[in-house]
């Protein structure tokens, strides 16, 4: 099982400023990089941000980025907007188990 | 609207049996592979239950193997998932997903249904 470890637990930034998460695996998630993200708001189900570990998902604007291959990965969002503070998570879909990361908090400071 | 929603959820001694169903709209359920997710309460997320578009390939988390079953009825575009022999450890909201055309990757979720395994 490919076991995702996420950094920080959590995040405390300001609006504009910029958040880089990190979501680190146990062993490659192949060359095609099969690494998602996606953002869950209290109360809400999980939304898809980012598959293939760079490509965003419909709906979100370009300020989130996705990077990374094989074992590190990191999400990006170049300015915070007040909608953006949330829990994100990182899962792997390059071998079963599907395995997701603990999650990174993104509070406001 | 492109839509899943759960419903079946609700508190259960354990021991107990609960079905799960997830009604699919807008979209073309019959060709989509579907996943059942889970979370506990203040926890991070859980990959349940796998099936195939056409119910022919299954798999199941080593947690809910021999207990849970998955099954989808194309006809009704619905999911479900039956659960027996449950422990407190399976309390949680399940959430039911659709797979990604380009992976297994969840691109659109339901709203969830609480479980709540307690006597």
């Amino acid at each position: 099982e490919i076991v995702l470890t996420q950094s920080p637990g959590t995040l405390s930034l300001s609006p504009g400023e910029r958040a880089t998460l990190s979501c680190r695996a146990s062993q490659s998630v192949s060359s095609s990089n099969y690494l998602a993200w996606y953002q869950q708001k209290p109360g809400q189900a999980p939304r898809l941000l980012i598959y293939g570990a760079s490509s965003r998902a419909t709906g979100f604007p370009d300020r989130f980025s996705g990077s990374g291959s094989a074992t590190d990965f990191t999400l990006t969002i170049s300015r915070l907007e007040p909608e953006d503070f949330a829990v994100y998570y990182c899962q792997q879909y390059a071998s079963a188990p599907i395995t997701f990361g603990q999650g990174t908090r993104l509070e406001i400071k | 609207e492109v839509q899943l929603v759960e419903s079946g959820g609700g508190l259960v001694q354990p021991g107990g049996s609960l079905r799960l169903s997830c009604a699919a709209s807008g979209f073309t359920f019959s060709s989509y592979e579907m996943n059942w997710v889970r979370q506990a309460p203040g926890k991070g997320l859980e990959g349940v239950s796998y099936i195939s578009s056409s119910g022919s390939t299954i798999n199941y988390a080593d947690s809910v193997k021999g207990r849970f079953t998955i099954s989808r009825d194309n006809a009704k575009n619905s999911l479900y998932l039956q659960m027996n022999s449950l422990r407190a450890e399976d309390t949680a909201v399940y959430y039911c997903a659709r797979v990604g055309p380009r992976g297994w990757y969840f691109d659109l979720w339901g709203r969830g249904t609480l479980v709540t395994v307690s006597s």
